[in-house]
């Protein structure tokens, strides 16, 4: 069965620092993962996803996010944080073998971002 | 930039109400889905739609819940008799096909009193 773990439920960073946010993944098949984030009264929004092709990810926002199979993990990066990224972000699979139509989401790691 | 809508943004119900909630997909996805996010807890799948039909379902999505698509742009979720424990954010969301990205809405708060 798939799952992905966060293993942070809440990270602080200062502003201008570097962002780490941290995912474990569990997956039969070749997993399809991603990050999407979710700022206060907004909807889920895609940051990246990976999909089988180049193992390090680039999203949007400066983010960026490597893939490693030896470590099932799919960590998420940026080199500076801005406050604008205080968001809570969700590591999510999907099992592409399958249909594809279910998404399996971690429970979340809020970011903070302080001046 | 086209984006999934949904309505209404905020319900509070009584239970035993019925629910629905309004979404309308982006226009040249064939493939819809229904998520909720109880406050504090995961983002849970519920059910995705294919071609009129329910491709998937979890097992959340019990008799209680049911989906339609009533016309060419809006695709429904109601709740048929609500209870208290329904309470929670319910996104709405589609992509191209299976496997594609998932685009979400902003979601609709349901408050069950």
């Amino acid at each position: 069965a798939q799952s992905v773990t966060q293993l942070d439920s809440h990270v602080s960073v200062s502003e201008g620092t570097p962002v780490l946010l941290r995912c474990n993944y569990s997956s039969s098949y070749s997993p399809s993962l991603f990050w999407y984030v979710q700022h206060p009264n907004k909807g889920l929004q895609l940051l990246l996803k990976y999909t089988s092709a180049a193992t390090l990810v680039k999203g949007i926002n400066g983010f960026e996010a490597e893939f490693k199979k030896s470590e099932t993990s799919f960590h998420l990066t940026k080199p500076s944080a801005h406050m604008s990224d205080a968001a809570e972000y969700f590591c999510v699979v999907s099992d592409e073998n399958q249909a594809g139509t279910a998404l399996i989401f971690g429970k979340g790691t809020t970011l903070s971002v302080s001046s | 930039e086209p984006e999934v809508t949904q309505t209404p943004s905020h319900q509070v119900t009584q239970m035993g109400q019925e629910v629905i909630l309004r979404c309308v997909p982006i226009s040249n996805h064939l493939y819809f889905y229904w998520y909720r996010q109880i406050l504090g807890q995961k983002v849970e799948f519920l059910v995705s739609f294919y071609n009129n039909e329910i491709s998937e379902k979890s097992e959340i999505f019990d008799d209680q819940f049911s989906v339609e698509r009533p016309d060419g742009s809006n695709f429904t979720l109601k709740i048929r008799s609500t209870k208290l424990e329904d309470s929670a954010m319910y996104f709405c969301a589609s992509s191209v096909r299976a496997g594609n990205t998932i685009y979400f809405g902003e979601g609709s708060w349901l408050t069950v009193v």
